[in-house]
Protein backbone atom coordinates (compact mmCIF):
# COMPACT_ATOMS: atom_id res chain seq x y z
CA UNK A 1 0.00 0.00 0.00
CA UNK A 2 0.89 4.04 -0.11
CA UNK A 3 2.75 5.29 2.60
CA UNK A 4 4.20 8.66 3.20
CA UNK A 5 7.39 9.14 6.05
CA UNK A 6 8.24 12.47 7.30
CA UNK A 7 10.58 13.53 9.30
CA UNK A 8 10.44 13.45 13.01
CA UNK A 9 9.51 16.90 15.05
CA UNK A 10 9.56 19.42 16.47
CA UNK A 11 11.72 21.54 14.45
CA UNK A 12 12.72 24.93 16.07
CA UNK A 13 14.73 26.96 14.15
CA UNK A 14 15.62 31.02 14.56
CA UNK A 15 14.11 33.42 12.15
CA UNK A 16 15.69 33.88 8.61
CA UNK A 17 16.94 29.76 9.08
CA UNK A 18 16.71 27.93 6.53
CA UNK A 19 14.18 25.08 6.35
CA UNK A 20 14.22 21.47 5.35
CA UNK A 21 11.56 18.64 6.21
CA UNK A 22 12.48 15.73 4.79
CA UNK A 23 9.07 13.65 3.34
CA UNK A 24 9.70 10.19 1.55
CA UNK A 25 6.78 7.88 -0.15
CA UNK A 26 6.11 4.24 -1.30
CA UNK A 27 3.36 4.37 -4.02
CA UNK A 28 2.27 2.17 -7.00
CA UNK A 29 2.42 3.90 -10.09
CA UNK A 30 2.63 7.83 -10.40
CA UNK A 31 1.00 9.60 -7.32
CA UNK A 32 0.73 13.40 -7.07
CA UNK A 33 2.32 14.66 -3.99
CA UNK A 34 1.23 17.60 -1.61
CA UNK A 35 2.62 19.45 1.23
CA UNK A 36 -0.58 21.18 3.78
CA UNK A 37 0.20 23.58 6.22
CA UNK A 38 -2.25 23.52 9.40
CA UNK A 39 -1.69 27.13 11.38
CA UNK A 40 -2.84 26.88 14.96
CA UNK A 41 -6.66 25.78 15.52
CA UNK A 42 -7.00 25.98 12.10
CA UNK A 43 -7.81 23.96 9.27
CA UNK A 44 -5.39 22.20 6.70
CA UNK A 45 -4.16 24.77 3.90
CA UNK A 46 -2.83 23.62 0.39
CA UNK A 47 0.70 25.00 0.64
CA UNK A 48 2.14 23.32 -2.79
CA UNK A 49 1.96 20.51 -5.20
CA UNK A 50 3.15 18.05 -7.61
CA UNK A 51 1.81 16.14 -10.25
CA UNK A 52 4.41 14.43 -11.97
CA UNK A 53 8.50 13.43 -11.86
CA UNK A 54 10.70 16.43 -11.26
CA UNK A 55 8.02 19.28 -11.15
CA UNK A 56 8.79 21.78 -8.73
CA UNK A 57 6.08 23.10 -6.67
CA UNK A 58 6.39 26.50 -4.98
CA UNK A 59 4.39 29.05 -3.01
CA UNK A 60 5.08 31.91 -0.39
CA UNK A 61 9.22 31.15 -0.36
CA UNK A 62 8.58 27.33 0.04
CA UNK A 63 8.95 24.86 -2.34
CA UNK A 64 9.62 21.36 -3.06
CA UNK A 65 10.88 19.01 -5.85
CA UNK A 66 8.98 15.10 -7.09
CA UNK A 67 12.48 13.17 -7.30
CA UNK A 68 10.66 9.45 -8.28
CA UNK A 69 14.34 8.09 -8.36
CA UNK A 70 14.40 9.00 -4.47
CA UNK A 71 10.88 9.14 -4.19
CA UNK A 72 11.10 11.66 -2.11
CA UNK A 73 9.51 15.41 -1.82
CA UNK A 74 11.36 17.48 0.52
CA UNK A 75 9.74 21.03 1.69
CA UNK A 76 12.53 23.80 1.66
CA UNK A 77 12.63 27.79 2.34
CA UNK A 78 15.52 29.54 2.17
CA UNK A 79 14.82 32.40 4.86
CA UNK A 80 11.59 31.12 7.58
CA UNK A 81 9.84 34.03 9.41
CA UNK A 82 7.78 33.39 12.91
CA UNK A 83 4.63 32.99 10.84
CA UNK A 84 5.48 30.16 9.85
CA UNK A 85 5.28 28.05 13.01
CA UNK A 86 2.63 25.94 11.95
CA UNK A 87 2.58 21.62 11.21
CA UNK A 88 3.28 20.71 7.93
CA UNK A 89 1.77 17.71 6.20
CA UNK A 90 3.41 15.77 3.39
CA UNK A 91 1.06 13.56 1.49
CA UNK A 92 0.19 11.79 -1.79
CA UNK A 93 -2.58 10.80 -3.97
CA UNK A 94 -3.03 7.41 -5.75
CA UNK A 95 -4.85 4.31 -6.01
CA UNK A 96 -8.15 4.78 -6.44
CA UNK A 97 -9.77 3.20 -9.45
CA UNK A 98 -10.81 5.40 -12.67
CA UNK A 99 -13.57 7.63 -11.77
CA UNK A 100 -13.02 7.56 -8.44
CA UNK A 101 -12.22 10.22 -6.01
CA UNK A 102 -8.91 10.09 -5.01
CA UNK A 103 -7.73 9.54 -1.37
CA UNK A 104 -4.88 11.54 0.46
CA UNK A 105 -2.39 9.27 2.70
CA UNK A 106 -0.99 11.65 5.17
CA UNK A 107 2.88 11.70 6.88
CA UNK A 108 2.84 12.20 10.51
CA UNK A 109 3.26 15.60 10.42
CA UNK A 110 6.23 18.10 11.25
CA UNK A 111 5.80 20.40 13.92
CA UNK A 112 7.91 23.75 12.86
CA UNK A 113 8.39 26.65 15.32
CA UNK A 114 10.34 29.18 14.64
CA UNK A 115 11.92 31.96 16.87
CA UNK A 116 12.37 35.44 17.10
CA UNK B 1 -12.39 31.35 -4.09
CA UNK B 2 -11.11 28.20 -2.82
CA UNK B 3 -13.60 28.39 0.52
CA UNK B 4 -14.92 25.63 1.97
CA UNK B 5 -16.93 26.64 5.22
CA UNK B 6 -18.03 24.36 8.33
CA UNK B 7 -20.37 25.30 11.12
CA UNK B 8 -20.12 25.22 14.05
CA UNK B 9 -16.52 26.20 14.87
CA UNK B 10 -17.14 25.08 18.32
CA UNK B 11 -19.33 21.94 19.58
CA UNK B 12 -19.65 20.60 23.35
CA UNK B 13 -21.93 17.86 23.44
CA UNK B 14 -23.26 15.08 25.93
CA UNK B 15 -23.23 11.48 24.91
CA UNK B 16 -27.04 11.31 24.71
CA UNK B 17 -27.08 14.31 22.03
CA UNK B 18 -28.12 14.48 18.62
CA UNK B 19 -26.16 17.40 16.34
CA UNK B 20 -25.54 18.09 13.60
CA UNK B 21 -21.80 19.19 11.87
CA UNK B 22 -22.44 21.20 8.23
CA UNK B 23 -20.06 21.82 5.40
CA UNK B 24 -20.72 24.01 2.26
CA UNK B 25 -18.91 25.06 -0.72
CA UNK B 26 -19.65 26.68 -3.73
CA UNK B 27 -17.01 25.91 -6.05
CA UNK B 28 -18.75 23.22 -7.87
CA UNK B 29 -16.85 20.34 -6.32
CA UNK B 30 -18.31 16.99 -7.11
CA UNK B 31 -16.35 15.24 -4.49
CA UNK B 32 -16.45 16.06 -0.61
CA UNK B 33 -15.10 14.16 2.48
CA UNK B 34 -15.31 14.41 6.18
CA UNK B 35 -12.02 13.92 7.87
CA UNK B 36 -10.97 13.33 11.76
CA UNK B 37 -7.99 14.79 13.63
CA UNK B 38 -6.70 14.34 16.51
CA UNK B 39 -4.03 16.75 18.59
CA UNK B 40 -0.88 15.94 16.82
CA UNK B 41 -2.38 13.57 14.37
CA UNK B 42 -2.77 13.53 10.48
CA UNK B 43 -6.40 13.77 9.24
CA UNK B 44 -8.20 10.08 9.27
CA UNK B 45 -10.83 9.47 6.27
CA UNK B 46 -14.13 9.05 7.22
CA UNK B 47 -16.53 9.08 4.13
CA UNK B 48 -16.24 10.27 0.77
CA UNK B 49 -19.28 11.26 -1.67
CA UNK B 50 -18.65 11.50 -5.47
CA UNK B 51 -21.02 12.97 -7.19
CA UNK B 52 -23.73 13.08 -4.13
CA UNK B 53 -23.31 9.38 -3.91
CA UNK B 54 -21.35 7.53 -0.70
CA UNK B 55 -18.52 5.96 -2.16
CA UNK B 56 -16.46 5.37 0.50
CA UNK B 57 -16.87 4.72 4.40
CA UNK B 58 -14.12 3.92 6.55
CA UNK B 59 -15.64 1.28 8.80
CA UNK B 60 -17.18 4.49 10.70
CA UNK B 61 -19.28 3.65 13.77
CA UNK B 62 -22.89 4.31 13.02
CA UNK B 63 -23.17 7.04 15.60
CA UNK B 64 -21.85 9.00 13.00
CA UNK B 65 -24.22 9.18 9.90
CA UNK B 66 -23.04 11.74 6.65
CA UNK B 67 -25.72 13.59 4.68
CA UNK B 68 -24.93 14.68 1.32
CA UNK B 69 -28.30 16.71 0.20
CA UNK B 70 -26.73 18.51 -2.81
CA UNK B 71 -23.68 18.68 -4.89
CA UNK B 72 -22.74 21.83 -2.33
CA UNK B 73 -23.75 20.85 0.85
CA UNK B 74 -22.56 17.40 3.36
CA UNK B 75 -23.41 17.09 7.26
CA UNK B 76 -22.56 14.78 9.41
CA UNK B 77 -25.25 13.91 11.92
CA UNK B 78 -23.91 12.91 15.68
CA UNK B 79 -25.77 10.30 18.01
CA UNK B 80 -24.70 8.96 21.02
CA UNK B 81 -21.37 9.90 20.69
CA UNK B 82 -18.12 8.68 23.25
CA UNK B 83 -15.75 11.12 24.64
CA UNK B 84 -13.02 9.65 22.63
CA UNK B 85 -15.09 10.73 19.83
CA UNK B 86 -13.73 14.46 20.45
CA UNK B 87 -11.53 15.93 17.79
CA UNK B 88 -11.54 18.46 14.94
CA UNK B 89 -13.81 17.20 12.23
CA UNK B 90 -12.79 18.23 8.94
CA UNK B 91 -14.85 18.87 5.69
CA UNK B 92 -13.10 19.05 2.24
CA UNK B 93 -13.62 19.02 -1.62
CA UNK B 94 -12.05 18.18 -4.74
CA UNK B 95 -13.55 18.95 -7.92
CA UNK B 96 -13.40 16.15 -10.05
CA UNK B 97 -13.70 12.40 -9.21
CA UNK B 98 -11.89 10.43 -11.03
CA UNK B 99 -9.91 13.61 -12.51
CA UNK B 100 -6.52 11.81 -11.51
CA UNK B 101 -4.40 11.71 -8.89
CA UNK B 102 -3.53 15.34 -9.28
CA UNK B 103 -7.13 15.83 -8.07
CA UNK B 104 -6.53 18.50 -5.02
CA UNK B 105 -8.41 18.44 -2.16
CA UNK B 106 -9.17 21.49 -0.41
CA UNK B 107 -10.09 21.85 3.44
CA UNK B 108 -12.66 23.83 5.80
CA UNK B 109 -11.50 25.32 9.06
CA UNK B 110 -13.01 22.17 11.10
CA UNK B 111 -15.45 21.68 14.06
CA UNK B 112 -13.93 21.52 17.14
CA UNK B 113 -15.67 19.01 19.01
CA UNK B 114 -15.72 18.07 22.74
CA UNK B 115 -17.86 15.09 23.68
CA UNK B 116 -18.33 15.12 27.50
Amino acid sequence: GNSVTQMEGPVTLSEEAFLTINCTYTATGYPSLFWYVQYPGEGLQLLLKATKADDKGSNKGFEATYRKETTSFHLEKGSVQVSDSAVYFCALSDGAPSGSARQLTFGSGTQLTVLP
Amino acid sequence: DTEVTQTPKHLVMGMTNKKSLKCEQHMGHRAMYWYKQKAKKPPELMFVYSYEKLSINESVPSRFSPECPNSSLLNLHLHALQPEDSALYLCASSPRPGAGPQETQYFGPGTRLLVL
